[in-house]
């Protein structure tokens, strides 16, 4: 079975610092992997996905993430915060056949001026 | 850029009242989901659609939920009766390809 394990509920950082938000899943097939950026009272809105290519996936809005197996990790980063980055983050697993995706249970960040 | 469509974006009902949300999914793609998402979880797969065929709705309450994608293009999804643990965040989305596209979603609140 899939499994979705975002680590730390809230991440506060100040406009400018480095954005480090954690993700590790479980997944018995070669796994596909996404972070979803949430704005309140919205959709989930795709941010960059790893699906078995390169496994550093650059994304909009200047985040990326690194897909590392051995460590089962597809941490999610940006350089610099900007105060619009404040939102919730999710990562998801999702198999490769039925397309069935498992979503953490989110990260909200906060950007201080 | 095509978009997820759905309707109503707010439904305020009281409980043991009948509530439908809308989807309309984006042209051209065969799969869609329905999500429920409680205030500060992630999503919750509630059914999901292959055309106009359930392929999985072994989350979905059968005693007060149903959904149904009659043409295999747009999609309703019915609570009837509702209960105050029904509020929530609705989300549709479909999918081409690898990747979900998520709608703006339908905020239930049930009093």
């Amino acid at each position: 079975a899939q499994s979705v394990t975002q680590l730390g509920s809230h991440v506060s950082v100040s406009e400018g610092a480095l954005v480090l938000l954690r993700c590790n899943y479980s997944s018995s097939v070669p796994p596909y992997l996404f972070w979803y950026v949430q704005y309140p009272n919205q959709g989930l809105q795709l941010l960059l996905k790893y699906t078995s290519a390169a496994t550093l996936v650059k994304g909009i809005n200047g985040f990326e993430a690194e897909f590392k197996k051995s460590e089962t990790s597809f941490h999610l980063t940006k350089p610099s915060a900007h105060m619009s980055d404040a939102a919730e983050y999710f990562c998801a697993v999702s198999d490769s056949e039925g397309f069935k995706t498992i979503f953490g249970a989110g990260t909200r960040l906060f950007v201080k001026a | 850029e095509a978009e997820v469509a759905q309707s109503p974006r707010y439904k305020i009902t009281e409980k043991s009242q009948a509530v439908a949300f809308w989807c309309d999914p984006i042209s051209g793609h065969a799969t869609l989901y329905w999500y429920r998402q409680i205030l500060g979880q992630g999503p919750e797969l509630l059914v999901q659609f292959q055309d106009e065929s359930v392929v999985d709705d072994s989350q979905l309450p059968k005693d007060r939920f149903s959904a149904e994608r009659l043409k295999g293009v747009d999609s309703t999804l019915k609570i009837q009766p509702a209960e105050l643990g029904d509020s929530a965040m609705y989300l549709c989305a479909s999918r081409n390809r690898d990747t979900q596209y998520f709608g703006p979603g339908t905020r239930l609140t049930v009093l």
